[in-house]
């Protein structure tokens, strides 16, 4: 079955703008979770939505906000970009309910110039 | 929040070498996983394995929950076994993996 996936791979944006970016779970999945990468800090959790709640959030800015619609798809949104947004995105999903190991996407890379 | 820390933070190994990389955690999980980050950026999940052992073709890996710690072995390494490994663990029902800084391994001919 299809993995989890990102759109876009890659994104250059001005500081300023603002940038949507998707995450398509596997089917059947209900959970989605979103992290940020970066040389500096690592892998850091953003949030985690199930059946369109969201059920967990990380220490982010409000400019980082999400939603999950009905078929679980999930969207990240980041306003007024900073330069220090630049990072790979990641999405994860799991079927939720009972523990599971999470599966990623292969994730977008956001420039902020 | 759980800390968790990886060691050694780098490796070079010989192609056919055998090598342990290690995650200790600061508390309960109910889980944990170990990922491989390919040079494109995406982690390929390698083993969920909250507690005991398991093994998939030339890795293994070993968590004693009881010790808050996790083993992943690789063993006969292959130039393809380069990147970053990443252990990662949760103490929440929903969400929320804490990674540990990863182990990056470089596979030399």
């Amino acid at each position: 079955k299809a993995g989890v996936t990102q759109t876009p791979r890659y994104l250059i944006k001005t500081r300023g703008q603002q940038v949507t970016l998707s995450c398509s779970p596997i089917s059947g999945h209900r959970s989605v979770s979103w992290y940020q990468q970066t040389p500096g800090q690592g892998l850091q959790f953003l949030f985690e939505y199930f059946s369109e709640t969201q059920r967990n959030k990380g220490n982010f800015p409000g400019r980082f906000s999400g939603r999950q619609f009905s078929n679980s798809r999930s969207e990240m949104n980041v306003s007024t970009l900073e330069l220090g947004d630049s990072a790979l995105y990641l999405c994860a999903s799991t079927p939720g309910g009972r523990i599971y190991g999470y599966t990623f996407g292969s994730g977008t890379r956001l420039t902020v110039v | 929040g759980i800390q968790v820390e990886q060691s050694p933070p780098d490796l070079i190994l010989q192609e056919g070498a055998n090598s342990t990389l290690r995650c200790n955690f600061s508390d309960s999980v109910n889980n944990l996983q170990w990922f491989h980050q390919n040079p494109w950026g995406q982690l390929i999940n390698l083993f969920y394995i909250p507690s005991g052992t398991k093994q998939n073709g030339r890795l293994s890996a070993t968590t004693v929950a009881t010790e808050r710690y996790s083993l992943l072995y690789i063993s006969s390494s292959q130039t393809t076994d380069s990147g970053v490994y990443f252990c990662a663990v949760s103490a929440d029902s929903w969400g929320k993996l804490q990674f540990g800084a990863g182990t990056q391994v470089v596979v030399t001919p």
